[in-house]
């Protein structure tokens, strides 16, 4: 069974400084794809990353895979009151359907 | 920008009785996908669909749950005797390739609550 394991579950920091968010596991994936989730609603896509090594940034955020496709982290750079939420990691299988497996999520609260 | 829909937002039912939750998937999208979300739990993979078949199902996705793309545009999950423990988001999503692999895009959700 793949599991993806996060880390912290949730991290509370004051506006301006850095934050990381790790997403591990045992298992390999053909990609990892990294969801931003508001309460009561569905996970939006944020970026996807496919090859081992590969960084994505997308303005404040740094996206890596890891080089073994195992595991992945989220980088956010002077954080805003604004990047408060949930933030999911999701690994694709390497089989056919290409379904996703979901961490538990790393719920961040950025204070003013 | 395309995006998933689905109906209705919020479901109440009692249980035992049948539902049906709709989704319309994103247009030029060849795989589409159910999962669910019990309240603060993680998401949860149901079923994948592509070429009007079941593609892989999750031990979650029992004889209750059935999936049908009834038309060209319509996806919908049903499930018909609903028990308290099936009260959770439902999520559907559809995905073609791009070239960072199949990208997943998911609707709002549908609340299911059993009563």
């Amino acid at each position: 069974t793949q599991l993806l394991e996060q880390s912290p579950q949730f991290l509370s920091i004051q506006e301006g400084e850095n934050l990381t968010v790790y997403c591990n596991s045992s298992s390999v994936f053909s990609s990892l794809q990294w969801y931003r989730q508001e309460p009561g609603e569905g996970p939006v896509l944020l970026v996807t990353v496919v090859t081992g090594g590969e960084v994505k940034k997308l303005k404040r955020l740094t996206f890596q895979f890891g080089d073994a496709r195992k595991d992945s982290s989220l980088h956010i750079t002077a954080a805003q009151p604004g990047d408060t939420g949930l933030y999911l990691c999701a690994g694709a299988g390497e089989d056919s359907s290409y379904k996703l497996i979901f961490g538990s999520g790393t719920r961040l609260l950025v204070r003013p | 920008e395309p995006e998933v829909t689905q109906t209705p937002s919020h479901q109440v039912t009692q249980m035992g009785q049948e539902v049906i939750l709709r989704c319309v998937p994103i247009s030029n999208h060849l795989y589409f996908y159910w999962y669910r979300q019990i309240l603060g739990q993680k998401v949860e993979f149901l079923v994948s669909f592509y070429n009007n078949e079941i593609s892989e199902k999750s031990e979650i996705f029992d004889d209750q749950f059935s999936v049908e793309r009834p038309d060209g545009s319509n996806f919908t999950l049903k499930i018909r005797s609903t028990k308290l423990e099936d009260s959770a988001m439902y999520f559907c999503a559809s995905s073609a390739w791009t070239g960072d692999g199949y990208e997943q895009y998911f609707g709002p959700g549908t609340r299911l609550t059993v009563t």
